[in-house]
């Protein structure tokens, strides 16, 4: 069965510090995958999200960036946190498939800027 | 650009008690919607998926409609238990983009022993 692992589940980081939250599939091959942020009172906003190795799109301007180095691996960074990033962040996965397949989540990871 | 929004915002009911939440969207050209449960400080599971060539779909005590035409989705929920407590989310995919769901802003359900 396939399996989504995100981590880390908490972390506080102070303004201007960067940032790396790691995801990784496990039991399928060349997944559809996704970076969402939700913020209380906004819902869920697509940060990123990505087709095959190399290939990231993005959806919002914004002090964040993705990379997917292997396949199933998909890595959002920062190199220099806003208080404005504060947030929980969800990393997906979708079989690649042109729009039917179901999105399965992480378990989130939660970033609080000081 | 699609947005969809789901009434109400809270619903607190008995135990036992059958339930429906309401999903709406603006843009009915969509692949599927799915809906979802999220417990606090947790990432979303999926409950449900419908395709857009379907009418409805079900699991155990949950059941989701979808009327494409009219823009409306309904997940019902049998018998509600304490446990069903969570938020629920519906996701369109389509409706401009192969790629990316639409989420609506979810419906706290609370469901009293």
């Amino acid at each position: 069965s396939q399996t989504i692992h995100q981590w880390p589940a908490t972390l506080v980081q102070p303004v201007g510090s960067p940032l790396s939250l790691e995801c990784t599939v496990e039991g399928t091959s060349n997944p559809n995958l996704y970076w969402y942020r939700q913020a209380a009172g906004r819902g869920l906003q697509l940060l990123f999200y990505s087709v095959g190795i190399g290939q990231i799109s993005s959806e919002v301007p914004q002090n964040l960036s993705a990379s997917r180095p292997q396949d199933r691996q998909f890595i959002l960074s920062s190199k220099k946190l806003l208080l404005s990033d504060s947030g929980f962040y969800l990393c997906a996965w979708s079989v690649y498939s042109v729009g039917a397949g179901e999105l399965f989540f992480g378990e989130g990871s939660r970033l609080t800027v000081l | 650009k699609q947005e969809v929004t789901q009434i109400p915002a809270a619903l607190s009911v008995p135990e036992g008690e059958n339930l429906v939440l309401n999903c709406s969207f603006t843009d009915s050209a969509i692949y599927n919607l799915q809906w979802f449960r999220q417990d606090p400080g947790k990432g979303l599971t999926s409950l449900l998926l419908i395709q857009s060539s379907q009418r409805e779909q079900t699991s155990g005590r949950l059941n989701a409609s979808l009327d494409k035409s009219s823009g409306r989705s309904t997940l019902y929920i049998a018998a509600s238990q304490p446990g069903d407590s969570a938020t629920y989310l519906c996701a369109a995919r389509g409706g401009g983009s192969n790629y990316k769901l639409t989420f609506g802003k979810g419906t706290l359900l609370t469901v009293n022993p």
